[in-house]
């Protein structure tokens, strides 16, 4: 039973089309997130919300859009995809009733390929 | 920019040795700093959450230590196996709730 899913695992698209990443978690965590690893292998904050809440909006094109339908959902939609997005993009999910201090829980990633 | 900082970037030991890695910091807006685990093909897995200097924490073989004041983390492997080749990642958590990864440190354990 996976923790944080996302789909899909793999996704192959050209240059100029829409796509959009979904994200799950079963644990009752109320902060999600959105990180993307770039070529270097850094993973890099993107969003988080917390209780569908957008709290971090990092400096990221507005082509990228989150959406959090409930605390238990967070997808991310990309517009008029460029070259420069392809990378892994992960999916995490925190408890904060510790504050930010919590383990951050990550889905297994997204391999975004733009042609 | 926050600049989070691991060293070494890669170590390769032998089965049996024992090793550590540095994190570095920013010493202000310090709420926690994270260490993980990210093997080849999976996704990062937690192994400590620290927030107070001079927190220790351990688990089995692996501690790591905490100096908010100097702004660094040490990762301390005792008796490194195969199984724990893995990159090892750190994350400093501000105050603000943002989280910065280091770039990782990769270590390969050889038989």
């Amino acid at each position: 039973d996976t923790a944080v899913s996302q789909t899909p695992k793999y996704l192959v698209t050209q240059m100029g089309n829409d796509k959009s990443i979904k994200c799950e978690q079963n644990l009752g965590h109320d902060t999600m997130y959105w990180y993307k690893q770039d070529s270097k292998k850094f993973l890099k904050i993107m969003f988080s919300y917390n209780n569908k809440e957008l709290i971090i909006n990092e400096t990221v094109p507005n082509r990228f859009s989150p959406k959090s339908p409930d605390k238990a959902h967070l997808n991310l939609h990309i517009n008029s995809l460029e070259l420069g997005d392809s990378a892994v993009y992960f999916c995490a999910s925190s408890q904060s009733r510790t504050g930010f201090a919590g383990e951050l829980f990550f889905g297994e990633g997204s391999r975004l390929t733009v042609l | 920019i926050l600049n989070v900082e691991q060293s070494p970037q890669s170590l390769h030991v032998q089965e049996g040795d024992s090793t550590n890695f540095t994190c570095s910091f920013p010493s202000s807006n310090f709420y926690a700093l994270h260490w993980y685990r990210w093997e080849t093909a999976k996704s990062p897995e937690a192994l400590f959450v620290m927030t107070l200097n001079g927190d220790e924490k351990k688990k089995g073989r692996i501690s790591a230590t905490l100096n908010t004041k100097e702004g660094y983390s040490y990762l301390y492997i005792k008796g490194s196996q195969p199984e724990d080749s893995a990159t090892y990642l750190c994350a400093f958590i501000s105050n603000a709730g943002k989280s910065t990864f280091g770039d990782g440190t990769t270590l390969t354990v050889k038989p």
